[in-house]
């Protein structure tokens, strides 16, 4: 049972370069979510989906897409990496938003 | 959306004394206050938490008290100890969304 894991744990991309990090989850969760942590700002919700085929925007989605297609898996998209997305991701996931399980996090670096 | 503001942002302490951490919340129809402490380079952990409908709730050296007037609530930490150095995030949640607070780094000096 590892809980929720996410790939990679480190990237370095170019200025608009695509990428999906991906987050993947064992414990058959329905509720699922990726956030950003930047300095002094704490975690930001980018996107959430409370099951397979549905998805919504948090507070900072603008860059980003998600899919659901598994009640498993929940990635990331970058379509065109900005300096502005250098931020660490986690991804989490939990029978509803209020008991999430976070996983160790994506250290993205944009040049 | 929820706006949640989360002080001080910086603490240190003498092991062995008291922390507190406070907290506001902007919509009033949040109904549920986590915490989390989220350790160097770990994943935020939930260490407590509070629902509407409860004013206090303690687990061992930490508490959490809520005032649903005010829109604010607090962690206690009593008797620190060294492994309490972290950061700490406050949390609202209503409508499918947690919205945390900015965190407060806590440094617990021996």
């Amino acid at each position: 049972n590892a809980g929720v894991t996410q790939t990679p744990k480190f990237q370095v991309l170019k200025t608009g370069q695509s990428m999906t990090l991906q987050c993947a989850q064992d414990m058959n969760h329905e509720y699922m979510s990726w956030y950003r942590q930047d300095p002094g700002m704490g975690l930001r919700l980018i996107h959430y989906s409370v099951g397979a085929g549905i998805t919504d925007q948090g507070e900072v989605p603008n860059g980003y897409n998600v899919s659901r297609s598994t009640t498993e898996d929940f990635p990331l998209r970058l379509l065109s990496a900005a300096p502005s997305q250098t931020s660490v991701y986690f991804c989490a996931a939990g029978p509803s938003q209020e008991t999430q399980y976070f996983g160790p996090g994506t250290r993205l670096l944009v040049l | 959306g929820e706006n949640v503001e989360q002080h001080p942002s910086t603490l240190s302490v003498q092991e062995g004394d008291s922390a507190v951490i406070k907290c506001t919340y902007s919509d009033s129809a949040s109904n549920y206050f986590p915490w989390y402490k989220q350790e160097l380079g770990k994943r935020p952990q939930l260490i407590i938490d509070i629902r509407s409908n409860v004013g206090e709730k303690k687990d061992q050296r930490i508490a959490v008290t809520l005032n649903k007037t005010a829109k604010h609530f607090s962690l206690h930490i009593t008797e620190t100890q060294p492994e309490d150095s972290a950061v700490y995030f406050c949390a609202a949640t209503n409508d499918y969304k947690l919205s945390f607070g900015a965190g407060t780094t806590v440094t617990v000096r021996a």
